[in-house]
């Protein structure tokens, strides 16, 4: 079930700046979903992106979906210190139940 | 907000012992998962229900069952601990198929 790519690995920037993560996948979708975690806790959702769906936006948070390139990005704008997190893109094929997981980008943000 | 409770923030067992790993939800969701996190292996998925009493094994089965008796309720159970168990073990649930998933905040446990 780990057939997701997320780039980069990781991405260290400076508070303020905009992070910016990608995530591809090689099989049609249901939907995709972005989640973060915190350093040995568990996964918070942040934003669900439906396979009909371009662009979805929450806060500072702006997710895209381009199903022709198989690829989702999520940025987030005017980077804090406190979103020091890894990034997950988790998405289910069309008709599964099954999940598939990124391996995640960690991000610091350096105040 | 929907509620994942696992019984465990921290949980340190012996070679051979039975573990059992609770997790509980508040929200009537159909779906449960049980996931382990290793280092560079990223998450994997161990069983998964999708009503009461049943279940569906994952990628990594082996050396786990899992009790699902109420559908607030999904345990997984470490039939004989091994030291390559130690890992984080997250439990998430979710009310149907094409739906975000809510996580619990993970037991870290240690097998010595």
């Amino acid at each position: 079930s780990q057939q997701g790519e997320e780039d980069p690995q990781a991405l260290s920037i400076q508070e303020g700046e905009n992070a910016t993560m990608n995530c591809s996948y090689k099989t049609s979708i249901n939907n995709l979903q972005w989640y973060r975690q915190n350093s040995g806790r568990g996964l918070v959702h942040l934003i669900l992106i439906r396979s009909n769906e371009r662009e979805k936006h929450s806060g500072r948070l702006r997710v895209t979906l381009d199903t022709s390139k198989k690829s989702s990005s999520l940025l987030i704008t005017a980077s804090r210190a406190a979103d020091t997190a890894s990034y997950f893109c988790i998405y289910s094929g069309a008709g599964s139940y099954q999940l598939t997981f990124g391996k995640g980008t960690k991000l610091s943000v350096i105040p | 907000d929907v509620k994942v409770t696992q019984s465990s923030r921290y949980l340190v067992k012996r070679t051979g012992e039975k573990v059992f790993l609770e997790c509980v939800q508040d929200m009537d969701h159909e779906n449960m998962f049980w996931y382990r996190q290793d280092p560079g292996l990223g998450l994997r998925l161990i069983y998964f229900s999708y009503d009461v009493k049943m279940k569906e094994k994952g990628d990594i089965p082996e050396g786990y069952s899992v009790s699902r008796e109420k559908k607030e309720r999904f345990s997984l159970i470490l039939e004989s601990a091994s030291t390559n168990q130690t890992s984080m073990y997250l439990c998430a649930s979710r009310t149907g198929w094409n739906e975000k998933l809510f996580f619990g905040s993970g037991t870290q446990l240690s097998v010595l």
